[in-house]
């Protein structure tokens, strides 16, 4: 199975600042990959689709980037409505598997 | 409005059954590809099982596999997990999840609400 490390396990930022999380496969995934976020008590929700690509109404503040086995996840400005757990999830071969997620808190 | 809504969770005794449903509404059901993912207390997100559009293709997790069967009714626009065998460890909550496309695309753009299962004596 692929594995995927996701780090940090968990983060805290001020409003405004730049917040990065990283996601490795444990081998060459290709851009398969998927990021997600979960607020409290609440479904995930999907945001980055094929490691870069935008979902449909997610603000332009979030971005994705990588291929092969490092992927990086970016909010560049954060905003208090962003506190929640990030999921990154593979979907190579025929497999699935999610990051152990990335708990992110307004300092 | 795109919406999945599940029912069906509750507390189970070790060994015993549960079938978990999923309602569709507000997008062509029989169209896409759905899943079940699940999250155990306090955990991450655990992908359990996948069926095709049309119900000809079924995908399992190793965890679930051979315990757990996954079904759909196209004319219900409804979705089901059936679960035997239950053991502690399946205790979490059960999301349904829409996939982009009909086959095995696995990329979840739309998910239910979730249900509890706890399986507990």
């Amino acid at each position: 199975d692929i594995q995927m490390t996701q780090s940090p396990s968990s983060l805290s930022a001020s409003v405004g600042d730049r917040v990065t999380i990283t996601c490795q496969a444990s081998q060459d995934i290709s851009n398969y990959l998927n990021w997600y976020q979960q607020k409290p008590g609440k479904a995930p929700k999907l945001l980055i689709y094929d490691a870069s690509n935008l979902e449909t109404g997610v603000p332009s503040r979030f971005s994705g980037s990588g291929s092969g086995t490092d992927f990086t996840f970016t909010i560049s400005s954060l905003q208090p409505e962003d506190i929640a757990t990030y999921y990154c999830q593979q979907y190579d071969n025929l497999s699935i598997t999610f990051g152990q997620g990335t708990r992110l808190e307004i300092k | 409005q795109v919406q999945l809504v599940e029912s069906g969770g509750g507390v189970v005794q070790p060994g015993g059954s549960l079938r978990l449903s999923c309602a569709a509404s507000g997008f062509t059901f029989s169209s896409y590809g759905m899943h079940w993912v699940r999250q155990a207390p306090g955990k991450g997100l655990e992908w359990v099982a996948f069926i095709r559009y049309d119900g000809s293709n079924k995908y399992y997790a190793d965890s679930v596999k051979g315990r757990f069967t996954i079904s759909r009714d196209n004319s219900k626009n409804t979705l089901y997990l059936q679960m035997n065998s239950l053991r502690a460890e399946d205790t979490a909550v059960y999301y349904c999840a829409k996939d982009i496309y009909g086959d095995y695309a696995r990329t979840f753009d739309i998910w239910g609400q979730g249900t509890m299962v706890t399986v507990s004596s």
